[in-house]
Formats: C-alpha cells, structure tokens, sequence
C-alpha cells in the first residue's frame, strides 16, 4: 500500500540553524500539507499546497518558513532560524483531491536546543 | 475563528465496552469530518470519516454520527479490544479551498483488559 514517507525521523539542532524536513508524498496525489504538533497538544495546520503554490498558511507559518517542491518526488519544510518554540513533531499529508483523506508521513521530531 | 471541539480528553473502558467520543466544530461551512487514530511514536491513520449529506456512517465496530444542526459529530467504538488504546483526532474540513484540516484536541483512550 503506497504511503507517505519522511526524513528524518529525528532531527536535533541548535537554536538559529537551519533546518529542511523532507517529505515524499504518495506518487498520484496532487495536494500537499505540513502540520505539527507539539508534545500533547493537538496537530495544527501550517501549509498546504498545490500546484507549485502555497494554497493556505497558517499564522504560524511566518517568514521563517518556506515549503517547496523541488522535484516530481519530494515536498520539503525549511525552517531558515530555528526557534525553541519551534520543537514539535511535523507532519507531512498528500492527498489525491483536495476533498478528500489525508494521508499522513509518520513525522519528524524536531528537537531546537 | 475556525476551531474543533472534543471531548473527553482521556477515557478509560473495560475491554468489550463502548467508547463514544465527541466533536463540536464552529465553521458551519465545514462538510467533510475525518477521525484519525494515532499510536504512540506514529503518524495520524484515518479511521472512518462522514460527508455532511449522510448522518450516519458504519464500518464493522467503528460508526460516527453528525449532526449539522447542533455542529456536532461522535466517533462510536464497539466491542472494544486493547488494540484499540491509542489517541483519536477528529477534524473537520471544508472541501473547497484549501482543504485544510482542523484539529479537535485529541482523546486518549485506554481499553483495560
């Protein structure tokens, strides 16, 4: 069964660095989307996009993060300066129509020390 | 703003009992309603979901009931087994735009054997 796929599955940095998470969406689907969630709390939504654009971005999705579609395969996450606030786990979803299941990566857990 | 509702927030039941957790969403816009269940160390897997044209919708032990009238909609989990202790998501979703899902806050539920 295809299924979203994303590295790493922990990433430890130091607070100001950059970081890129990578997320291989399922190989039909057109829509794409990042989420987090922090340690207990409820999965958030950053991002979606679709058609090489950003579609919708969350309040929390400011300038210090960029989404791209560099290839047919990949979706990355670029945080440019790390903050401690921005330690969560961070999903990436795909689906094949915009009306319709998510399908959700296993995440990566972003630690900013 | 747009926000999602959920109740309990943790739920104990003794295995072959019901577990019945509820969702309260504000945009009456939203049409698409997904629950996911998401087990420890992993990425949210969707587990049924409803349209806003049908009230009710069944698979094997699983059911979830909306109604769009008071904004609300229930996940049903008969016969529960172990297998079935995990976090549950509901979400609500207008299926025009962007898609985005909106969380509700997660119910823990634990099925003592």
């Amino acid at each position: 069964e295809p299924e979203v796929t994303q590295t790493p599955s922990h990433q430890v940095t130091q607070m100001g660095q950059e970081v890129i998470l990578r997320c291989v969406p399922i190989s039909n689907h057109l829509y794409f989307y990042w989420y987090r969630q922090i340690l207990g709390q409820k999965v958030e939504f950053l991002v979606s996009f679709y058609n090489n654009e950003i579609s919708e971005k969350s309040e929390i999705f400011d300038d210090q993060f960029s989404v791209e579609r560099p290839d047919g395969s990949n979706f990355t996450l670029k945080i440019r300066s790390t903050k401690l606030e921005d330690s969560a786990m961070y999903f990436c979803a795909s689906s094949e129509m915009g009306a319709g299941e998510q399908f959700f990566g296993p995440g990566t857990r972003l630690t900013v020390l | 703003g747009e926000n999602v509702e959920q109740h309990p927030s943790t739920l104990s039941v003794q295995e072959g009992d019901s577990a019945v957790i509820k969702c309260t969403y504000s945009d009456s816009a939203s049409n698409y309603f997904p629950w996911y269940k998401q087990e420890l160390g992993k990425g949210p897997q969707l587990i049924i979901d409803i349209r806003s044209n049908v009230g009710e919708k069944k698979d094997q032990r699983i059911a979830v009931t909306l109604n769009k009238t008071a904004k609300h909609f229930s996940l049903h989990i008969t016969e529960t087994q172990p297998e079935d202790s995990a976090v549950y998501f509901c979400a609500a979703c207008l299926t025009s735009g962007t898609y985005k899902y909106i969380f509700g806050t997660g119910t823990r539920l634990k099925v003592l054997a």
